[in-house]
């Protein structure tokens, strides 16, 4: 079944404690790309990548880290986490093109006290 | 700069009536446009695509969405709602310029009640 797989779905932790989210995607898709959801703000891209290799910034890259090391995984890094990094997290892959649509994760719950 | 406006946070409806959800976008050039279904605790689901192949576009579930450029709209619309329809439907635009190529900009989100 085409996927992509989040872990862990819900997380709580403290300031300052590094935390991996992981992504993996059994598509073979080129495009990979992460988002935060807020209330009343959609959801807002964070980093995103378009291979290999190949990553670049969303609108709302502070505090945030990314490597594409391999095609199907994606995972978002959070160095030193603070409170205003509490969200639902959501990856996302597809195939390279403007009119793709976007296969998404079912999303990660992060609670950042 | 591109932007996608969903001009109703909140819209409900009664089980069996239609339903319209109103997109609005700026763009400078022939956008890219997507409506997303997210039910609770769930990623959020294709509905239909804008390919500028038909202006009219059908999805799943019997939802379509007219994209009218003299208004820079692609509103989305169903005949008759169900009780399964009621979830959060994101308006999506992505961006293919050159300093931001592969980018997605998402509208707020408007979500729909439906009452039996």
């Amino acid at each position: 079944e085409a996927q992509v797989t989040q872990n862990p779905r819900y997380l709580i932790t403290v300031t300052g404690k590094k935390l991996t989210v992981t992504c993996s995607q059994n598509m073979n898709h080129e495009y990979m790309s992460w988002y935060r959801q807020d209330p009343g703000l959609g959801l807002r891209q964070i980093y995103y990548s378009m291979n290999v290799e190949v990553t670049d910034k969303g609108d709302v890259p502070e505090g945030y880290k990314v490597s594409r090391k391999e095609k199907r995984n994606f995972p978002l890094i959070l160095e030193s986490p603070s409170p205003n990094q509490t969200s639902l997290y959501f990856c996302a892959s597809s195939v390279i093109g403007s009119n793709q649509p976007q296969h998404f994760g079912d999303g990660t719950r992060l609670s950042i006290l | 700069a591109q932007s996608v406006t969903q001009l109703d946070s909140h819209v409900s409806v009664s089980e069996g009536t239609p339903v319209l959800l109103r997109c609005n976008y700026s763009s400078s050039y022939s956008p890219s446009l997507f409506w997303y279904v997210q039910h609770p605790n769930k990623g959020l689901q294709l509905l239909l695509k804008y390919t500028s192949a038909a202006t009219l576009v059908k999805g799943i579930n019997g939802f379509e969405a007219e994209f009218k450029k003299s208004e820079t709209s692609f509103h989305l619309t169903k005949p008759s709602a169900h009780m399964s329809d009621a979830a959060e439907y994101f308006c999506v635009v992505t961006l293919m310029t050159t300093d931001s190529w592969g980018k997605l900009q998402f509208g707020a989100g408007t979500q729909v009640v439906v009452t039996p």
